[in-house]
């Protein structure tokens, strides 16, 4: 595969519910980033890792804990969210942090 | 004040011919970068173009070419000879750098660009 891949594509969870969302970068990039994309709103910037280690967390509730164990892979753990976050969760990568970034297919996330 | 701003609310365009998407935006650093992202129903953002604040010329990539004015702080994209394909949403972008090795890339809220055939 190549470019960004994220899984899944579409997910329906309930408020108690866990689930993760996966992000894969076949570019051999360093940075990584969560962004969250609600509707009528521009996109919002949730996480940035650089070389594993999180260099940004813009003021994200504690119900979204992302994971990043190595360069290719980043995660976003999801738990008692609320219908609110009902979004498109988009994942992007660069080579660094200043580079262009290059974005997924992103994962349309529904909380009932 | 907003950092990019995108008033256009949507666009259309005969096919094969040319658009203009406006952009303009708002910084005191004297080193930028501006970008314009595709995003199709689908979903995903397709990075089309970029444009350096030090770059004396305007940057083309194929039928994409980026009208920048500094002093007016626009860098409009222009698409020519359109395709229906090219019927999305349009984002601007701006890249500032805060500290020696991060930056932030903050995007406007979109145009979306239909096609006409």
């Amino acid at each position: 595969e190549t470019g960004v891949t994220q899984t899944p594509r579409h997910l329906v969870m309930g408020m108690t519910n866990k689930k993760s969302l996966k992000c894969e970068q076949h570019l051999g990039h360093n940075a990584m980033y969560w962004y969250k994309q609600s509707a009528k709103k521009p996109l919002e910037l949730m996480f940035v890792y650089n070389f594993k280690e999180q260099t940004e967390n813009n003021s994200v509730p504690s119900r979204f804990s992302p994971e990043c164990p190595n360069s290719s892979h980043l995660f976003l753990h999801l738990h008692t969210l609320q219908p609110e976050d009902s979004a498109l969760y988009l994942c992007a990568s660069s080579h660094n942090p200043i580079d262009t970034q290059y974005f997924g297919p992103g994962t349309r996330l529904t909380v009932l | 004040a907003q950092k990019i701003t995108q008033t256009q609310p949507g666009m259309f365009v005969q096919e094969k011919e040319a658009v203009t998407l406006d952009c303009t935006y708002d910084t005191s650093d004297q080193s930028y970068g501006l970008f314009w992202y595709k995003q199709p129903s689908s979903g995903e953002m397709i990075f089309l173009i970029y444009q350096g604040s030090y770059d004396e010329q305007n940057a083309t990539e194929g039928r994409y070419s980026l009208n920048f004015q500094k002093a007016r702080k626009s860098a409009n994209l222009v698409i020519s000879a359109s395709q229906l394909g090219d019927s999305a949403m349009y984002f601007c972008a701006m890249r500032e750098v805060y500290t020696g090795a991060n930056s932030k890339l903050t995007f406007g809220k979109g145009i979306t660009l239909s096609v006409r055939p």
